[in-house]
């Protein structure tokens, strides 16, 4: 079945770092792909998307784009705040059905 | 500010009762998703719907859970009888669009404890 795998965490850096979160996927078909963030306390929230090969999400100065060949859609930033601290989940959606991958938390360092 | 609304937003329960969680999703959105968050399983997918009708409840434990849809601006996830392992958060999530264009728009959640 379809399935997403990202990379464990905790990841922890300090302000201004460049941040590479890892994401693959595996599904029949063409899903589209997500990254949710979720805050302390809160449900996810939707972060950026693409629903299709070589389109790129953006949004908050994060980024990740489609990648069809290595079935990945890694998460970048190119200089992290504070605020970016919270677990990151990849996602994908097919027919409807949205699977989540483990999340990764990140903590960043002032 | 449309969002998801869930209750209880916390539930604290003896093993062996019913535990029922309400969602209110998005009006207009057709799809309904149940979830569960634990530290160790991470993220679960329970049971979905479209329009109402449940479409894949393979991930809920069928003995004791059930999921439905009495109207176009509830859905209910009820356990019975709960037992501490069903410890956790539970997310009801709606969304629009077909097929692959589904995004999920998250309730707060509803932490459950059973003791």
């Amino acid at each position: 079945g379809d399935s997403v795998t990202q990379m464990e965490g905790p990841v922890t850096l300090s302000e201004e770092a460049f941040l590479t979160i890892n994401c693959t996927y595996t599904a029949t078909g063409y899903p589209s792909l997500f990254w949710y963030v979720q805050y302390p306390g809160e449900g996810l929230q939707l972060l950026l998307k693409a629903t299709k090969a070589d389109d790129k999400g953006s949004n908050k100065g994060f980024e990740a784009t489609y990648r069809k060949e290595t079935t990945s859609f890694h998460l970048e930033k190119g200089s992290v705040q504070v605020s970016d601290s919270a677990v990151y989940f990849c996602a994908l959606c097919s027919a409807s059905k949205i699977i989540f991958g483990s999340g990764t938390r990140l903590s960043i360092r002032p | 500010d449309a969002r998801v609304t869930q209750t209880p937003r916390d539930k604290v329960t003896e093993m062996g009762q019913e535990v029922t969680m309400r969602c209110q999703p998005i009006l207009g959105h057709n799809t309904v998703f149940w979830y569960r968050q634990t530290m160790k399983q991470g993220l679960e997918l329970l049971a979905y719907f479209r329009n109402r009708a449940p479409l894949d409840d393979s991930g809920m434990p069928k003995d004791r859970f059930s999921a439905e849809m009495p109207d176009a601006t509830l859905a209910t996830l009820k356990i019975q009888p709960s037992e501490p392992r069903d410890s956790a958060v539970y997310f009801c999530a709606s969304g629009s669009g077909q097929g692959a264009d589904t995004e999920a728009f998250f309730g707060q959640g509803t932490r459950l404890t059973v003791v």
